[in-house]
């Protein structure tokens, strides 16, 4: 059956050092993945996608990597920040119009 | 600029109640996305527009459940004859462009809680 597991529900990072979360799929071959933000009570906010062909992108603190053959990406968040804490969503887009999203991971960064 | 926005932002339903829930996408954007968020999970999705037409449905749990976008901005979700499974926060999403690699902007949600 398809399936896509983020690494853990909740993840504690000490202020400063880099968080690294991971998605995991099986069963799908999607031409995209993106990473989405989501803080309690709001909608998801977008944050990075990356292409099959692209082995990595950033953004700012941010880096997305993507492997087919392992069918994983992981997200790093570098000098990581109290204010980053939130429920990160991995997203695969498979075809035209359908995105299926992750459980999430909570991160917490402790001061 | 203007965000996606949603209303109700809570709606209590009694079961066997009709809800209809309200998205205005940002203006211009070709494509809208509506999903289901239960507690601790993902958004599920539910249908897609590209402007008026409604490409894909599949998502929508039972026939109870009903969207349109008459003339391709607003989107009403509406679920008939609630039952308690129902309750969840409806996220609605738009694109400027059409199909969904790209950037989705989200709405709040509507929180729906049928008792």
């Amino acid at each position: 059956s398809q399936k896509i597991e983020q690494n853990s529900e909740a993840l504690n990072i000490q202020e400063g050092k880099t968080a690294t979360l991971t998605c995991n799929y099986t069963n799908y071959s999607p031409a995209y993945l993106q990473w989405y933000r989501q803080d309690p009570g709001r909608g998801p906010v977008f944050l990075l996608l990356i292409r099959e062909n692209e082995k990595e992108k950033r953004k700012e603190r941010l880096k997305v990597t993507f492997d087919t053959t392992l069918k994983q990406s992981l997200f790093h968040i570098t000098a990581s920040q109290p204010a980053d804490s939130a429920t990160y969503l991995c997203a695969l887009v498979e075809g035209d119009d359908k995105i299926i999203f992750g459980k999430g991971t909570r991160l917490h960064i402790l001061p | 600029g203007a965000g996606v926005s949603q209303s109700p932002r809570y709606k209590v339903a009694k079961r066997g109640q009709d809800v209809a829930l309200r998205c205005d996408p940002i203006s211009g954007h070709v494509s809208l996305f509506w999903y289901q968020q239960a507690l601790g999970q993902g958004p599920e999705f539910l249908t897609y527009f590209q402007n008026e037409a409604q490409l894909d449905k599949s998502g929508l749990p039972s026939d109870r459940f009903f969207a349109e976008r008459p003339e391709g901005s607003v989107s009403t979700l509406k679920i008939q004859r609630t039952q308690q499974e129902d309750s969840a926060v409806y996220l609605c999403a738009s694109s400027p462009t059409s199909g969904s690699y790209n950037e989705q902007f989200f709405g709040p949600g509507t929180r729906l809680t049928v008792l």
